[in-house]
């Protein structure tokens, strides 16, 4: 069975800093996606990034960025400038590229708080 | 439209309550899910359907009865649920794999379920 380990539960960065979270997992397949969801206060979870695992290159969203090392099996997030608003729990996601539908695992998350 | 809508966003039941939580989404998914989210926890898979058929029942409680009437819709049916039932309940969508493969899920902001 795959996992998503998340070994940072809080962090803290200042306004306008840079911060990295960090998640592993580990699967024994070979075509999957990963996933940072965001999830504020108001509950809603929201796709921060995606990666797929093929794709070498890492994925970048604006002010959001990926470190994907495949062969280690991580996969961690950088935001830049952080902002007010990117409070919030931080989710990584693993799901399998086979048949049929996403079945996502989660890690436990890391909850960030971004001082102004 | 890019919006999962959920319904009730908040509901309190008593462990007698027959009560149904509503979940709709038109982006043309046919994949949609329920998740299960305990306070500061990942979401848990508890059922998925596709192409509106059940396909994965996370060997969830049958207090808990899953029903997907169109491609648009997916209820969760609740009855004689107990007090550890309460939490947020996510509902998701996604295309399914093999069709316009992203690997994403869409979220809607969750219902949270009070059980006395």
């Amino acid at each position: 069975a795959q996992t998503v380990t998340q070994s940072q539960p809080e962090m803290s960065v200042q306004e306008a800093e840079t911060v990295t979270l960090s998640c592993t997992y580990d699967t024994s397949e070979s075509d999957y996606y990963l996933f940072w969801y965001k999830q504020p206060p108001s509950r809603q979870m929201i796709l921060v990034i995606r990666q797929e695992a093929y794709k070498q290159q890492n994925a970048t969203e604006n002010r959001f960025s990926v470190n994907f090392q495949k062969a280690a099996k991580s996969f961690s997030l950088k935001i830049s400038d952080s902002q007010l608003g990117d409070a919030a729990m931080y989710f990584c996601a693993y799901t399998d590229s086979g048949a049929g539908s996403y079945q996502l695992t989660f890690g436990k998350g890391t909850k960030l708080s971004v001082i102004p | 439209d890019t919006e999962v809508t959920q319904t009730p966003k908040h509901l309190v039941m008593g462990m007698t309550n027959k009560k149904s939580l509503k979940c709709e989404q038109h982006m043309g998914h046919r994949a949609m899910y329920w998740y299960k989210q305990k306070a500061k926890k990942p979401p848990e898979l508890m059922f998925v359907y596709s192409y509106e058929k059940l396909s994965i029942n996370e060997s969830v409680p049958s207090r808990f009865s899953p029903e997907c009437p169109n491609s648009s819709l997916l209820n969760l049916h609740l009855h004689a649920l107990q007090p550890e039932d309460s939490a947020l309940y996510l509902c998701a969508s996604s295309h399914p794999q093999g069709l316009l493969n992203t690997g994403e899920l869409f979220f809607g902001e969750g219902s949270r379920l009070t059980v006395l």
